[in-house]
């Protein structure tokens, strides 16, 4: 099992740039959660979907974040246009119901954005 | 409002002590509530987790101690070594399955020889 895939795992981009963060959840989980990471906040959820459909986006600061999941196995997070507030890092994270841990959240190994 | 709410925010033990993280929640419809430990560089990682119908559970070297009545759970590592030196956060969730984690502000764990 590969684990929940990010990708990029560092972007620096400066003000004003448009950013695409990518997740790949684990084969079979129906339920993908992005957290962003501040040293200040700390871990906070941002958006979720279960079986692909966005179901709690509160968490999302602003209008300049959107999050898609078009299917099963893949998920973006686009910052447009970004700021140097949002230098972050985001993780994504899937779980199953169905699986005999079904509360257990397992994480990627993030994006480490930085805004210039 | 800081649901979850974690203590000590950073914290150094010998080698062979007994590191304690606290953490206290508000909303009573949690009903899941993990532990996760994170190394620089890398994601948060499930280490244990327990549910409140039990007051504690033992994994390995690690403890969960539960208290419903007063809303607060604690992180007990037994025999501490070196390598358990790394970021825990505590967390809260209603429900099983699907749904968010909320998250204390984590504790900086150094264990020292």
């Amino acid at each position: 099992d590969a684990g929940v895939i990010q990708s990029p795992r560092h972007e620096v981009t400066e003000m004003g740039q448009e950013v695409t963060l990518r997740c790949k959840p684990i084969s079979g989980h129906n339920s993908l959660f992005w957290y962003r990471q501040t040293m200040m906040r700390g871990l906070e959820l941002l958006i979720y979907f279960n079986n692909n459909v966005p179901i709690d986006d509160s968490g999302m600061p602003e209008d300049r974040f959107s999050a898609k999941m078009p299917n099963a196995s893949f998920s973006t997070l686009k910052i447009q246009p970004s700021e140097p507030r949002d230098s972050a890092v985001y993780f994504c994270a899937s779980s199953s119901p169905r699986s005999p841990t079904r509360e257990t959240q397992y994480f990627g190994p993030g994006t480490r954005l930085l805004v210039l | 409002q800081q649901q979850v709410k974690q203590s000590p925010q950073s914290l150094i033990v010998q080698k062979g002590g007994i590191p304690i993280i606290n953490c206290a929640y508000e909303n009573t419809a949690f009903d899941y509530f993990p532990w996760y430990q994170q190394f620089p560089g890398k994601g948060p990682a499930l280490l244990i987790a327990i549910r409140p119908d039990v007051s504690e559970k033992k994994e390995g070297r690690f403890t969960i101690s539960f208290n419903k009545s007063a809303k607060q759970f604690s992180l007990h590592i037994m025999d501490s070594q070196p390598g358990d030196s790394a970021t825990y956060f505590c967390a809260a969730s209603k429900h099983s399955g699907n749904t968010p984690l909320v998250f204390g502000k984590g504790t900086r764990l150094s264990v020292i020889a």
